[in-house]
């Protein structure tokens, strides 16, 4: 089966530095990304991975382990706009292609 | 800029009613998506179309039907609504020519069945 697990929700400080951990079982694997979605509004893309290692983008960077089947999403320099919805999705094989599976999504609270 | 654009933004409906989502998209993708968002559950797939002529079922599309009209429009129908069809709908679009292509959600459709 498929199935993508990560925490419900977080709590971090402004300033500090928060780590969202994602793990994944799908079958097959063509990439993963990280979604940010704040509460009523629609999810907006934050990064991709699809080979081992780590990509950085600004104050967000993400992880994948392929042989772990998991992934992370570190925030640094925490800011109150970061408080939203961090959604880790997988393409895994739906039938005979590739499809975006998605995670439950883990609410950050940033607090002053 | 571009867009996914949804209508309407939100809904109320009582049960057995039949109701329509629309969605519109200028970013010249071809594939396009409906999902529907359920508190603790994440984003689960309805139905998804690759391009004008070509329709899928995904995991959840007991109780909907979909109509790809032309390749900037992929509506969602209920044809008779029941209260656990209720929840936040999104249609989204993705480049079939990235590889890591991501999805471009449009803004959301809240839909309340009475």
């Amino acid at each position: 089966g498929q199935n993508i697990d990560q925490p419900t929700e977080m709590t971090a400080t402004e300033g500090a530095i928060v780590q969202i951990n994602c793990t994944y079982q799908t079958s097959g694997f063509n990439g993963l990304f990280w979604y940010q979605q704040h509460a009523g509004e629609a999810p907006t893309f934050l990064s991709y991975n699809v080979l081992d290692g780590l990509e950085e983008k600004g104050r967000f960077s993400s992880f994948l382990s392929r042989s772990k089947g998991y992934s992370y999403l570190l925030l640094k320099e925490l800011q109150m706009k970061d408080s939203a919805s961090y959604l880790c999705a997988v393409r895994g094989r739906m039938d005979s292609s590739y499809k975006l599976i998605f995670g439950s999504g883990t609410r950050l609270l940033v607090r002053p | 800029d571009a867009d996914v654009t949804q209508t309407p933004r939100n809904r109320i409906t009582k049960t057995g009613k039949r109701i329509m989502l629309e969605c519109s998209q200028t970013k010249g993708h071809d594939r396009m998506y409906w999902y529907r968002q359920d508190p603790g559950l994440g984003l689960r797939l309805i139905y998804y179309s690759f391009d004008v002529k070509d329709i899928n079922k995904g995991e959840i599309s007991d109780g909907y039907s979909v109509s790809r009209q032309a390749q900037a429009k992929f509506s969602l129908s209920l044809e008779s609504a029941i209260p656990n069809q209720t929840a936040l709908y999104f249609c989204a679009t993705s480049d079939p020519r990235a590889a890591n292509s991501p999805l471009h959600f449009g803004n959301g459709t809240r839909l309340t069945v009475t």
